[in-house]
């Protein structure tokens, strides 16, 4: 059974635009939550950690929210530009040390448009 | 500064041969190493992890092997390869924030 569910599946934007891509998922414990971007057949960029119930952090245009009780978050990305382009994928860890086990999202495939 | 390298970035075999995956961390001691596949299309799934040097934990079995010889090298291998093992593999390390490399593109034929 799919733990993390993402979506949209995919998404286009225009340059410039906003978007928000979400995170669902019954992980349990859920000690921890990942953003991260992949490049098509490329390796994953982290862009942020959440840890803590209701936490949200920002970098650079990425920032993120993560609300525990609902196991939801939501990465949104401002003035998006074309290197945006990407398959962002949702990761949950179910515990702090290497010993846990990640949990990985489909992915929302992104596309930016001029 | 650290840097990890996955090695090849791709590879085209035959089922039934043998596969060798290589990863190197430099600049960082004792990390924690992990290996992840994703099929084509597919949802990544993580197979070993190793806190040490000789430990290998593995997580998913698909008929593969991990081994960590050094410090800073984790090898992912299978002495036969099935058309099931395509897809994109990656090597991350780390505690706390996990770092991956490029990965490396398998083809089975």
């Amino acid at each position: 059974k799919t733990q993390v569910e993402q979506s949209p599946q995919s998404l286009v934007v225009r340059q410039g635009e906003n978007c928000v891509l979400q995170c669902n998922y019954s992980v349990t414990p859920d000690n921890h939550l990942r953003w991260f971007k992949q490049d098509t057949g490329k390796g994953l960029v982290s862009l942020t950690v959440l840890v803590h119930e209701n936490d949200k952090t920002s970098n650079g245009r990425y920032s993120a929210t993560l609300d525990k009780d609902a196991k939801h978050s939501t990465l949104h990305i401002t003035a998006t530009l074309l290197d945006d382009t990407a398959t962002y994928i949702c990761v949950v860890g179910d515990r702090g040390s290497a010993l846990g086990r990640l949990h990985f999202g489909a992915g929302t495939q992104l596309i930016v448009i001029p | 500064a650290q840097t990890i390298h996955q090695w090849p970035v791709a590879e085209i075999k035959a089922v039934g041969s043998p596969l060798s995956l290589g990863c190197t961390i430099k600049g960082k001691s004792s990390p924690n190493l992990y290996w992840y596949w994703q099929a084509t299309g597919g949802t990544l799934q993580q197979l070993f992890y190793s806190i040490t040097v000789g430990q290998v934990e593995s997580v998913v079995q698909l008929n593969l092997s991990a081994s960590r010889p050094k410090d800073d090298q984790f090898i992912l291998s299978t002495e036969k390869l099935l058309l099931s093992h395509s897809g994109f593999y990656l090597c991350a390390w780390g505690a706390g924030p996990l770092y991956f490399g490029a990965g490396t593109r398998l083809s089975v034929l």
